[in-house]
């Protein structure tokens, strides 16, 4: 699995978006861009992922660049309870459950 | 539909003991992966088990082992307990088909070794 790199902490004004960055420069042809976060003291929680195209849901967007080496999660409008660790993973999708974690970024909302 | 549990919540044990974690997955997941999650090491895979067959081993002594039962319940194992056990210890179950492994955890044994 390529490995991702990510800033270890942002802050964001609640209300406002949320860009998180994520580098993955030697990401190949069949993996997937996944993104989790963990709430202090919970497990973590599946945001979204995708592959090449944008990727939206009801919880984020996710915008991948046009050669994949680089991705950006983004919270639209961020609340106090977004505030989280977000990690960025990617690997090939389907055949195993196993997900390698980095440092992950600290997104701290503030009002 | 009820979420992933882990039981005990917490648990105390002291060195040289062993110590069983139980995890119960979705309804209809029949993966299941364990992690550890530690202040200094982050997160790490311990392994992963389907239709009660270990799928993937991560890097751990043989000290850390695990099993599945048919309906699809994991336990893991942790013997010979050392201070560097204390940990949080997470499971994930997820469907495992292609292209479809978003994985769920559930909130964790918090371990603590004296």
């Amino acid at each position: 699995d390529a490995k991702t790199t990510q800033p270890p902490s942002m802050d964001c004004a609640e209300g406002r978006a949320a860009n998180l960055p994520c580098n993955h420069s030697t990401i190949s042809g069949n993996e997937y861009v996944y993104w989790y976060r963990q709430i202090h003291s919970q497990g973590p929680q599946y945001i979204i992922h995708g592959l090449k195209n944008n990727e939206t849901n009801e919880m984020a967007s996710l915008i991948i660049t046009e050669d994949r080496k680089s991705s950006t999660l983004i919270l639209p409008h961020a609340t106090l309870r977004d505030t989280a660790v977000y990690y960025c993973i990617v690997r090939v999708s389907g055949n195993t459950g196993k997900l390698i974690f980095g440092q992950g970024t600290t997104l701290q909302v503030k009002p | 539909k009820a979420g992933v549990t882990q039981t005990p919540r917490y648990l105390i044990k002291t060195r040289g003991q062993q110590v069983t974690l139980s995890c119960s997955p979705i309804s209809g997941h029949r993966s299941v992966s364990w992690y550890q999650q530690t202040p200094g090491q982050g997160l790490q895979f311990l392994f992963e088990y389907f239709s009660e067959t270990q799928r993937n081993k991560g890097n751990f002594p043989g000290r850390f082992s695990g099993r599945q039962f048919s309906n699809s319940r994991s336990e893991m194992n942790v013997s010979t307990l050392e201070l560097g056990d204390s940990a949080l210890y997470l499971c994930a179950s997820s469907f495992r088909l292609a292209g479809v492994n978003e994985q769920f955890f559930g909130p964790g044994t918090r371990l603590t070794v004296l």
